[in-house]
């Protein structure tokens, strides 16, 4: 049982290019969600995801897109990369072990946009 | 409005000490939780404490205590017995229970640091 892994944890890209951060999560959980961490921000939900094929749109969706083909895998895009969207970005999922269904968290994946 | 403040960006507090992180709300929801996460240098973010607003009596986890107030709409998260290992960010987090598919919306954060 691995939880919640995201893929990669670390990536450099280029103003422009394009790249897809993947979520998995081997707890068969329905709800997942992409936040981003900036430095005096705290973590800020981008999009999220109900079930397998359902997405939505959280406080900062400008930029990604998401896709959850399969109920395990959540996948949070960049298309155009800025440098605005240089962060730390955390994946989780929603945890009915946890009281009240507080989440999982995956370790996060740092980002750099130069 | 922010729906969770945490006016403290940074704390100290001597090894062994109590201390308080501040955490205010904003909700017109009844039925909502209040949650605690610490996040130590290494990243990860780990869950510590739950508290519904319906729950009469104030949550505790060993040295974690959260001071729920629900008129003045504060959850402060207290720890007991500081130990070093305790320095990390610590976030404070609201879910809204009415149509909100279970998000979380977090504060911005307070860093604690422990001193020896």
């Amino acid at each position: 049982n691995a939880g919640v892994t995201q893929t990669p944890k670390f990536r450099v890209l280029k103003t422009g290019q394009s790249m897809t951060l993947l979520c998995a999560q081997d707890m068969n959980h329905e709800y997942m969600y992409w936040y981003r961490q900036d430095p005096g921000m705290g973590l800020r939900l981008i999009h999220y995801s109900v079930g397998e094929g359902t997405t939505a749109k959280g406080e900062v969706p400008d930029g990604y897109n998401v896709s959850r083909l399969k109920k395990q895998n959540f996948l949070l895009g960049l298309e155009s990369a800025a440098p605005s969207q240089t962060s730390v970005y955390f994946c989780a999922s929603k945890d009915p072990g946890l009281p009240n269904y507080g989440y999982t968290f995956g370790s996060g994946t740092r980002l750099t946009v130069v | 409005a922010q729906k969770i403040t945490q006016t403290q960006p940074g704390m100290f507090v001597q090894e062994k000490e109590a201390v308080t992180l501040d955490c205010t709300y904003d909700t017109s929801d009844p039925s909502y939780g209040l949650f605690w996460y610490k996040q130590p240098s290494s990243g990860e973010m780990i869950f510590l404490i739950y508290q519904g607003s319906y729950d009469q009596q104030n949550a505790t986890e060993g040295r974690y205590s959260l001071n729920f107030q629900k008129a003045r709409k504060s959850a402060n998260l207290v720890i007991s017995a500081s130990q070093l290992g305790d320095s990390a960010m610590y976030f404070c987090a609201m879910r809204e229970d009415r149509g909100s598919n279970y998000k979380l919306t977090f504060g911005k954060g307070t860093l604690l640091t422990v001193n020896p």
